[in-house]
């Protein structure tokens, strides 16, 4: 099966801190993605990766960073954290499989910032 | 990149046949349409993916109309364990172009 590990649950900061989310997919996928999730708001884009070094903006970078040094880990940046990125954080991996493309997602991070 | 929409929530009781429908207007012609579920405390899970017309596996079929502006996830016979939130996904050929809908919270009851 295939697992991505987030490596909180749930975590909590101090305005203005920097806060590192990592996350590693051990299935050797080509795409990784950073979400996050708030009530009536669905799952928005933050970044994503298509390969090592690689980066795309997606909806809602700002705010944020990302780095992608190995294939298997893609950690997620808030220079300096604010009270408005208090959120549930998800990321994913994909690849396609078959004829499908598929994203598998942790568990995911519930960030308090306060 | 296409936009997705559906209906917030929907009711349902056990055993009966649901269909959420999604509207993607702008898909473009190489994107597909994916579905996932979510449960409370979890990421998403996949469901089920196609391209175009009627696609089906152990869990649930997806119609797809000619036009494809949109899409309906059929669920047969429902059960508790069903309530979830389903979301509705336009992927690209790259895997890369990803806009998640709002979800719609499904509830069965008995």
């Amino acid at each position: 099966d295939v697992k991505v590990t987030q490596s909180s649950r749930y975590l909590v900061k101090r305005t203005g801190e920097k806060v590192f989310l990592e996350c590693v997919q051990d299935m050797d996928h080509e795409n990784m993605f950073w979400y996050r999730q708030d009530p009536g708001l669905g799952l928005r884009l933050i970044y994503f990766s298509y390969d090592v070094k690689m980066k795309e903006k997606g909806d809602i970078p700002e705010g944020y960073s990302v780095s992608r040094e190995k294939k298997e880990r893609f950690s997620l940046i808030l220079e300096s954290a604010s009270t408005n990125q208090t959120s549930m954080y998800l990321c994913a991996s994909s690849t396609w499989t078959g004829a499908k493309n598929i994203q598998y997602f942790g568990a995911g991070t519930r960030l308090s910032v306060l | 990149l296409a936009k997705t929409t559906q209906p917030i929530s929907m009711d349902s009781y056990e055993g009966q046949e649901v269909n959420i429908t999604c509207s993607h207007n702008n898909i473009a012609t190489n994107d597909y349409i994916t579905w996932y579920q979510q449960f409370p405390s979890q990421g998403p899970r996949f469901i089920i993916q196609g391209y175009k017309t009627k696609v089906t596996n152990e869990v649930a079929s997806l119609f797809i109309p000619a036009d494809r502006k949109s899409s309906t996830l059929s669920l047969p016979r429902v059960s508790l364990s069903d309530t979830a939130v389903y979301y509705c996904l336009v992927v690209n050929q790259a895997g890369t172009a990803l806009i998640f809908g709002k979800g719609t919270t499904l509830s069965v009851s008995s």
